[in-house]
C-alpha cells in the first residue's frame, strides 16, 4: 500500500505569509494526488487535483505542483479564512486510496 | 450541484452493527466512484471505502476489510455502508463523498457521528 508522509504537521504563521506544504508518497503516484482544505465541524473543500489542477471556484493564490512521488502545495498570500488544516490524498488506484496525516496552518 | 446528506450515525455498544445512508441530490447523471471516509477524534481523513458506478468494483481500507460493506442503490441516488463487530477505534465522523475528479472527491456531505462505546 502506498504511504503518505506530510510536513510539517504544524505551521505557524501571519496573513499575507507565503507558505508550502509537501507531500511524499512512498512509490510513484505520477500526478493523481488531491489537497484538501478542512475546518472544524465542516467538510473537507478540495482545492487541487490532479496535482496541480485548481478546482473551480478555489482562489488562484492557492497552488500545486510535483509528480511522482513529491508533491507541494503553495498559499501564495495567506489569508484569514485560510487557517485550517490540509491534507493531500493519493487515488493511484481506486483500490486504495491514502490521505497524508495532515497539517494545521495556525495563527503565529 | 450536487449535494451528498448522510445519515444513520449513532451510539452503538462494541461488537454491533450500523448502516449508514448517503443521498444524493441535485444529479443529472449517476453519480461516478463514491467513498466513504471517517476522521477518529483527534485524528486525521482516513479513507474507508469506494464503490464503481454500477456497484460491481468494491474496495477498502485495511482497517474495516471483513466487518464493513459498501453498497448503492442508483435509482435511489444512494450509497450505503454496513458496519458490522464495531469496535472503539471505529468512532469517527463519517463523510459520504464523490469522485468526480477521477477519484479526488469533489463533493462531501457534512457527516455522521458514529460512535462505540459501552
Amino acid at each position: 500500500d502506498i504511504q503518505m508522509t506530510q510536513s510539517p504537521s504544524t505551521l505557524s504563521a501571519s496573513v499575507g505569509d507565503r507558505i508550502t506544504i509537501t507531500c511524499r508518497a512512498s512509490q510513484n503516484i505520477n500526478t493523481w494526488l488531491a489537497w484538501y482544505q478542512h475546518k472544524p465541524g465542516g467538510a473537507p473543500k478540495l482545492l487541487i487535483h490532479k496535482a496541480s489542477n485548481l478546482e473551480s471556484g478555489v482562489p488562484s493564490r492557492f497552488s500545486g505542483g510535483g509528480s511522482g512521488t513529491e508533491f507541494t502545495l503553495t498559499i501564495s498570500c495567506l489569508q484569514p479564512d485560510d487557517f485550517a488544516t490540509y491534507y493531500c490524498q493519493q487515488y493511484n488506484t481506486y483500490s486504495h486510496f491514502t490521505f497524508g496525516g495532515g497539517t494545521k496552518v495556525e495563527m503565529k | 450541484e450536487v449535494q451528498l446528506v448522510e445519515s444513520g450515525g449513532g451510539l452503538v455498544q462494541p461488537g454491533g452493527s450500523l448502516r449508514l445512508s448517503c443521498v444524493a441530490s441535485g444529479l443529472t447523471t449517476t453519480t461516478p466512484w463514491m467513498s466513504w471516509v471517517r476522521q477518529a477524534p483527534g485524528k486525521g481523513l482516513e479513507w474507508v471505502a469506494n464503490i464503481g458506478q454500477d456497484g460491481s468494483a468494491t474496495y477498502y481500507g485495511d482497517s474495516v476489510k471483513g466487518r464493513f460493506t459498501i453498497s448503492r442503490d442508483n435509482a435511489q441516488n444512494s450509497v450505503y455502508l454496513q458496519m458490522d463487530y464495531l469496535r472503539g477505534d471505529d468512532t469517527a465522523v463519517f463523510y459520504c463523498a464523490q469522485g468526480g475528479r477521477a477519484g479526488a472527491f469533489d463533493v462531501w456531505g457534512q457527516g455522521t457521528v458514529v460512535t462505540v462505546s459501552s
